[in-house]
């Protein structure tokens, strides 16, 4: 099947500094990549569609100046959060779906803001 | 407002034996429904994927239905072994707008006992 990597897995980070996270699909172009957040115990929630080219489009309640997406080619997007807090520590989680139906995820990313 | 619920929160069954997983969303119109594989801190795996028109798709020793206008689906998995222990999850899709947004379930996190 179609590969989606991340990096990093984890980061950890002092409050106020930023973070970016990469997401590439390895072996097949992606116009349009998601980036979830999943909090403990919660269920995996859509932030951002980033698109190929144009701006994101951000999900009610999600701060676009907090969360920078920028997709400059067809097979990298990335995540930067910016002046990270604590409440920004969470697993953040990319997908992209080839030509397929199915969407394949990247491995994830650990954040957590001292 | 799609919402997916999963039931049971957590299983725990001795290796060998049948189980199914329950899924449920509250909104019909859905374009295709999907169970996800996660283990701990690491990405999602596709296990199955089911078009609305679909009643049912099988992969090896799973299987997973649809009942679109109950809003519910189930995921079986036959013979179950300790290497299927992991979180399951279950994602719709919506088929308004040609939105590609999952709505994703809390999860089931499966225990199999050697």
């Amino acid at each position: 099947g179609a590969v989606v990597s991340q990096h990093p897995s984890w980061v950890i980070c002092k409050s106020g500094t930023s973070v970016k996270i990469e997401c590439r699909s390895l072996d097949f172009q992606a116009t349009t990549m998601f980036w979830y957040r999943q909090f403990p115990k919660q269920s995996l929630m859509l932030m951002a569609t980033s698109n190929e080219g144009s701006k994101a489009t951000y999900e009610q309640g999600v701060e676009k100046d907090k969360f920078l997406i920028n997709h400059a080619s067809l097979t990298l997007s990335t995540l930067t959060v910016t002046s990270a807090h604590p409440e920004d520590s969470s697993f953040y989680i990319c997908s992209a779906r080839p030509i397929t139906e199915k969407l394949f995820f990247g491995s994830g990313t650990q954040l957590s803001v001292l | 407002k799609q919402e997916v619920t999963q039931i049971p929160a957590a299983l725990s069954v001795p290796e060998g034996e049948n189980l199914v997983l329950n899924c449920s969303f509250t909104d019909s119109a859905i374009y295709n429904l999907q169970w996800f594989r996660q283990d701990p801190g690491k990405g999602l795996t596709s296990l199955l994927l089911i078009q609305s028109s679909q009643r049912e798709q099988t992969s090896g020793r799973l299987n997973a239905s649809l009942d679109k206008s109950s809003g519910r689906s189930t995921l079986y998995i036959a013979a179950s072994q300790p290497g299927d222990s992991a979180t399951y999850l279950c994602a719709v899709r919506g088929s308004q707008g040609g939105s590609e947004k999952l709505v994703f379930g809390k999860g089931t996190k499966l225990t199999v006992n050697p």
